[in-house]
């Protein structure tokens, strides 16, 4: 079946330590997202990244970084610069529709605590 | 520039009554407007979506949405809510790909449905 899968689904962290949240897709989509989620304050968006090998920071990405390179995979890392990291993060990747216009698949995000 | 206001942050309703989720929009661009769902703990659900096709557009579990571009608003209704109707709604607004390039998604903050029983 095509997906989007993130892994692991539950991640703990000692302050002080990068962490790594994986992010693979199998729908041959070009464009892949990270979006961070809080009670209360919606989604946001802390990279995106529209081709292989180029990304883009998105509202919130400091303390944060990324790769691609290659299409299916996005993985994004948590470093010991971001200050407040416990959250539950969705990755997406999207697509044009017929009429050009993107639709987003969603994994089944990662919960992130830190200890 | 888009942007996505839900004018309602929670939203409650008795099990069989109906449902209306509010979103307003603003584009510089003819968009194309989407509502997911979210259960606790999980990740979004395409609900339906508008593409400048019919708008009245119908979506999965009975949910539908009207696109009125003179209101500029995108609302989501239901006639009749289902206990398992109960999660956190998104609007989310998207412009047209111009240039080769991919258009960047911009989410509401989120309704939360409770329905009662």
């Amino acid at each position: 079946d095509g997906g989007i899968t993130q892994s692991p689904k539950y991640l703990f962290r000692k302050e002080g330590q990068n962490v790594t949240l994986s992010c693979e897709q199998n729908l041959n989509h070009d464009a892949m997202y990270w979006y961070r989620q809080d009670p209360g304050q919606g989604l946001r968006l802390i990279y995106y990244s529209q081709i292989v090998n180029d990304f883009q920071k998105g509202d919130i990405a400091e303390g944060y970084s990324v790769s691609r390179e290659k299409k299916e995979s996005f993985p994004l890392t948590v470093t010991s610069a971001q200050k407040n990291p416990t959250a539950f993060y969705l990755c997406a990747s999207s697509t044009r529709t017929g009429t050009g216009r993107t639709e987003a698949f969603f994994g089944q995000g990662t919960r992130l605590t830190v200890v | 520039a888009q942007s996505v206001t839900q004018l309602d942050s929670h939203v409650s309703v008795s099990e069989g009554t109906p449902v209306l989720l509010r979103c307003n929009y603003s584009s510089s661009y003819s968009p194309s407007l989407f509502w997911y769902v979210q259960h606790p703990n999980k990740g979004l659900q395409l609900l339906l979506k508008y593409t400048s096709a019919a708008t009245l557009v119908k979506g999965i579990n009975g949910f539908e949405a009207e696109f009125k571009k003179s209101e500029t608003s995108f609302h989501l209704t239901k006639p009749s809510a289902h206990m398992s109707d109960a999660a956190e709604y998104f609007c989310v607004v998207s412009e047209p790909n111009y240039g080769g390039s991919q258009g960047n998604l911009i989410f509401g903050k989120g309704t939360k449905l409770s329905v009662k029983p």
